[in-house]
């Protein structure tokens, strides 16, 4: 079992580029879900999804979107980078996406933005 | 709103000696409370939560709902239980979508 897989690993941007980053879940599992994770803070939410279909969006402006693919990997995108925006982005899998689920954490997208 | 606090960045610990990391919440519903732990150069790995009422490598949980807390305990702590652990909760029906503190760095010194 592979785990959750992000790519890539670490990226450099500039102010004002465009940015998307990948998740493969665990094989079997259908929903994923991002977190931002900024320096010194726990991971926030940013996106839900479960069959290919939002299920939930935490307070993060429109420059970030994303969508889940048939094979229920996903794809993270952010417009218009802005500084505040280096962080840590995670991706965790689960089953169904439902409550009392355990949910399983890739290792990150680590992004800088200069 | 949903809040997790976790006062201490940093608690230092000699081996053997009980550990305890503090977590408070604020949550108007019925909360599901976690900690994650996050060990060097590994993921975020789920430790426990409190609906399993179980012991984890010898941490345990429990939600005290009058005091809004739900401290992580262990009588003897251990080296190998140095890592950055998260207190985190989910509300009700809100699926993935958890909350977390802001971290505590446990740190076993020999």
């Amino acid at each position: 079992d592979a785990g959750v897989t992000q790519s890539p690993t670490h990226l450099i941007k500039t102010r004002g580029q465009h940015v998307t980053l990948r998740c493969s879940p665990i094989s079997g599992h259908k929903s994923v879900s991002w977190y931002q994770q900024v320096l010194g803070q726990g991971p926030q939410f940013i996106f839900q999804y479960y069959e290919k279909e939002e299920r939930g969006r935490g307070n993060f402006p429109d420059r970030f979107s994303a969508r889940q693919f048939p094979n229920y990997s996903s794809e993270l995108n952010v417009n218009a980078l802005l500084l505040g925006d280096s962080a840590l982005y995670l991706c965790a899998s689960s089953l169904e996406g439902i409550a009392n689920e355990k949910l399983f954490f890739g290792s990150g997208t680590q992004l800088s933005v200069l | 709103a949903q809040r997790v606090t976790q006062p201490e960045k940093l608690l230092s610990v000699f081996k053997g000696a009980p550990v305890e990391l503090k977590c408070n919440y604020s949550y108007s519903g019925s909360p599901e409370l976690f900690w994650y732990v996050q060990y060097s150069r590994q993921r975020l790995q789920l430790l426990l939560r409190h609906i399993s009422r179980e012991s984890i490598k010898g941490f345990t949980a429990d939600l005290n709902k009058g005091e809004t807390s739900f401290h992580l305990k262990k009588p003897f702590a251990q080296e190998e239980d140095s890592a950055m652990y998260y207190c985190a909760l989910r509300g009700t029906g809100t699926a993935s979508k958890l909350t977390f503190g802001t971290g505590t760095r446990l740190q076993v010194t020999l």
